[in-house]
């Protein structure tokens, strides 16, 4: 399959903090990513998304960027909370509803 | 409104058995998509269905099949059990042609475990 390992990267951070997450993708023709929020026992839930031909989008406290060049993407929370908490993924979009995830990174904040 | 609903929650079953997993998309959506995610790791396409057929298949064996109904609920059907099929098993529903952002909705999931 697309996702490997067994031991998810783990970023830890302070409330209050600003935290980065970062994502590599695969596939250049891809055209569309998406950050997801999973919280433990419930399915993903949509954060931000940014189409391939912006490099940056801001939501609330979220920031998206996209780097092309290098097919990078990264999720960066300002003012990080304990409700923050979560396992992220970020997503490309292959062909209208194909999603292949990264490896997702668990966020801890500590209160 | 209710989201996209999935039963059952939970469910164990043996190796070489056969199991269907069901799917109610979010209201106002015709479109349902499956995936797998196996424990500590992102989900993976299995497959998706519009108009009451497979549009799209990702790199699953034909063990796993599905339906999609008229009133657009789906089921995913999964034979022959392998130990390595335990998973998260989730649905996600959407509108065609919709960007997918805020109208991919996904479920709760089905936690498959095969002993």
């Amino acid at each position: 399959g697309e996702s490997v390992g067994l031991h998810l990267p783990t970023l830890s951070v302070q409330e209050g903090d600003n935290s980065i997450i970062n994502c590599a993708y695969s596939n250049s023709a891809s055209d569309y990513f998406i950050w997801y929020k999973q919280e433990s026992g419930k399915g993903p839930q949509f954060i931000i998304d940014i189409r391939s031909n912006m490099d940056k989008r801001q939501g609330q406290r979220v920031t998206v960027l996209l780097n092309k060049t290098v097919k990078h993407l990264s999720l960066q929370i300002a003012a990080t909370q304990p409700g923050d908490s979560a396992v992220y993924f970020c997503a490309e979009n292959i062909q209208g509803g194909k999603l292949i995830f990264g490896q997702g990174t668990e966020l801890s904040v500590k209160p | 409104d209710a989201g996209v609903t999935q039963s059952p929650t939970h469910l164990i079953k043996t190796r070489g058995q056969q199991v269907t997993l069901r799917c109610s998309p979010k209201s106002g959506h015709d479109t349902v998509s499956w995936y797998q995610q196996a424990l500590g790791q992102g989900p993976q396409f299995i497959f998706q269905y519009y108009e009451e057929e497979e549009r799209q298949r990702g790199n699953f064996p034909d063990r796993f099949s599905g339906h999609q109904f008229p009133n657009y609920s789906s089921e995913l059907n999964v034979n022959a059990l392998l130990l390595g099929d335990s998973a998260l098993y989730l649905c996600a529903s959407s509108l065609p042609g919709q960007l997918l952002s805020y109208g991919y909705t996904f479920g709760s999931g089905t936690r498959l475990t095969v002993v």
